[in-house]
C-alpha cells in the first residue's frame, strides 16, 4: 500500500517569512494530494490540493507543486502570518492493498509562526 | 463542499461498555470513512463505511471492535464497543462528495475511564 513521508515534523518561521514543507510518496499509481490545515481541537481542512496531471497549483499565498517522476510534492506559504500557525497535513490518494480506495497522511508538521 | 457533523462531541465512558459515534453528511456522498487520531499524531484509518454492504477494514481495526452501519448515502455510524483505556482518542468521520477531495466532521473526544 501507499505510504507517505512528511518532513519537517515541526518548524518555526518568522512572521512574513516563506515556510516549505515536502512529502514524499510510494505508490507511483496514486493520483491526488490534498493537504490539511488542522488548529488546535478543530477538525483538519482542506486547504489546497492537486492532481497527477498538474504540476503546480496556487491559491494566494499557499502553492503546492508536485513531482510524479520523484514522487514527492510540497506546500508552500509565503508571507507567512500569525494565524498560519497550526499542523499541517499532507496526503495520497490511491488504492490499497486490497483494491478500495482511500487517503494516506503523512505524519504531520507542527507549523509556529514567531511574531 | 460538505457539511458534516458528528454526534457526540465528546463523552466518558466506563471500560467494558460501548459508545456509537453518528456522522450526518448534508448531501449524498460516494464515501465516508472513519478514522483515529491519537492526540498530536496523524490520522489512522479505521474503515471505509460502504453503503448496503459489509465496511472494508483496516490492517489492525476488526468489525467485532469497531462495527460500522451506513444505511444510506447521507449517514454512518461507528461502534466503539467494549472500551478499554486505550481505545481513548478522537474519533473523526470522513467524506468524500466529489471525486479527490475529502472533508471531516468535528470529531468525537472519547475518554474511557
Amino acid at each position: 500500500g501507499e505510504n507517505v513521508e512528511q518532513h519537517p515534523s515541526t518548524l518555526s518561521v518568522q512572521e512574513g517569512d516563506s515556510a516549505v514543507i515536502k512529502c514524499t510518496y510510494s505508490d507511483s499509481a496514486s493520483n491526488y494530494f490534498p493537504w490539511y490545515k488542522q488548529e488546535l481541537g478543530k477538525r483538519p481542512q482542506l486547504i489546497i490540493d492537486i492532481r497527477s496531471n498538474v504540476g503546480e497549483k496556487k491559491d494566494q499565498r499557499i502553492a503546492v507543486t508536485l513531482n510524479k517522476t520523484a514522487k514527492h510534492f510540497s506546500l508552500h506559504i509565503t508571507e507567512t502570518q500569525p494565524e498560519d500557525s497550526a499542523v499541517y497535513f499532507c496526503a495520497a490518494w490511491g488504492r490499497t492493498n486490497f483494491g478500495n480506495e482511500k487517503l494516506t497522511f503523512g505524519t504531520g508538521t507542527r507549523l509556529t509562526i514567531i511574531p | 463542499s460538505a457539511v458534516i457533523s458528528q454526534k457526540p462531541s465528546r463523552d466518558i465512558c466506563q471500560r467494558g461498555t460501548s459508545l456509537t459515534i453518528q456522522c450526518q453528511v448534508d448531501s449524498q456522498v460516494t464515501m465516508m470513512f472513519w478514522y483515529r487520531q491519537q492526540p498530536g499524531q496523524s490520522l489512522t484509518l479505521i474503515a471505509t463505511a460502504n453503503q448496503g454492504s459489509e465496511a472494508t477494514y483496516e490492517s489492525g481495526f476488526v468489525i467485532d471492535k469497531f462495527p460500522i452501519s451506513r444505511p444510506n448515502l447521507t449517514f454512518s455510524t461507528l461502534t466503539v464497543s467494549n472500551m478499554s483505556p486505550e481505545d481513548s482518542s478522537i474519533y473523526l468521520c470522513g467524506a468524500r462528495p466529489t471525486v479527490g477531495e475529502q472533508f471531516f466532521g468535528p470529531g468525537t473526544r472519547l475518554t474511557v475511564l
